[in-house]
């Protein structure tokens, strides 16, 4: 069954440095997704992606976030100079969308600021 | 607002039948998800409800009022692997923003 895949599942790093998480969504689907969960916290929107571009981004995703589809495979989130309250887990999900609206998420990159 | 309004926590014992509410604001509203979260994993997909009525899928079910802007996750013949985190999420904006509730942690029991 396909899915989505998801590197590092964990990544340390210091405040203020940039960070790369990667994705690899399901071969056929059309839209992107990234989502943050805090620890002990919902699940919160960041950004959607869709024909190489933002579709809709929530108040989350400042200028320090920025998202790329590099090749017909990856999608990524970069994190510009993070903070220590960037510390969640990441989930990226994908969608075929018109014809089927259901998410599905890969199973996250817990980021840790130090 | 956004706002998705559910229990934060449940009980209920095994075998039995346990209905989980959510009610969000209504403006924008495209549809609605229920997600499945076991602690420490991604959530999984459980339902998606656009038309108002119940939708069945084995043993859980899902219920929208549209006007109402309430839905409820109602899941039959409880098992011990049922107990996770259940996560009402709302859609605007097309197909594109989902907006997640809290989630109603349910811990079943024997």
């Amino acid at each position: 069954e396909p899915e989505v895949t998801q590197t590092p599942s964990h990544q340390v790093t210091q405040m203020g440095q940039e960070v790369i998480l990667r994705c690899v969504p399901i071969s056929n689907h059309l839209y992107f997704y990234w989502y943050r969960q805090i620890l002990g916290q919902k699940v919160e929107f960041l950004v959607s992606f869709y024909n190489n571009e933002i579709s809709e981004k929530s108040e989350i995703f400042d200028d320090q976030f920025s998202v790329e589809r590099p090749d017909g495979s990856n999608f990524t989130l970069k994190i510009r100079s993070t903070k220590l309250e960037d510390s969640a887990m990441y989930f990226c999900a994908s969608s075929e969308g018109v014809t089927g609206r259901e998410q599905y998420f890969g199973p996250g990159t817990r980021l840790t600021v130090t | 607002g956004q706002n998705i309004d559910q229990p934060t926590e449940m009980t209920a014992t095994e075998g039995a039948i346990v209905q989980i509410n959510c009610t969000y604001q209504t403006s924008g509203f495209n549809g609605l998800f229920w997600y499945q979260q076991h602690a420490g994993e991604a959530p999984t997909f459980l339902s998606y409800n656009v038309l108002d009525g119940l939708e069945e899928k084995g043993r859980f079910s899902s219920f929208l009022s549209r006007s109402k802007g309430y839905s409820y996750l109602l899941l039959k013949e409880l098992q011990m692997k049922d107990s996770a985190s259940y996560l009402c999420a709302r859609e605007t904006g097309g197909y594109q923003k989902v907006t997640f509730g809290i989630g109603t942690k349910l811990q079943v029991i024997p």
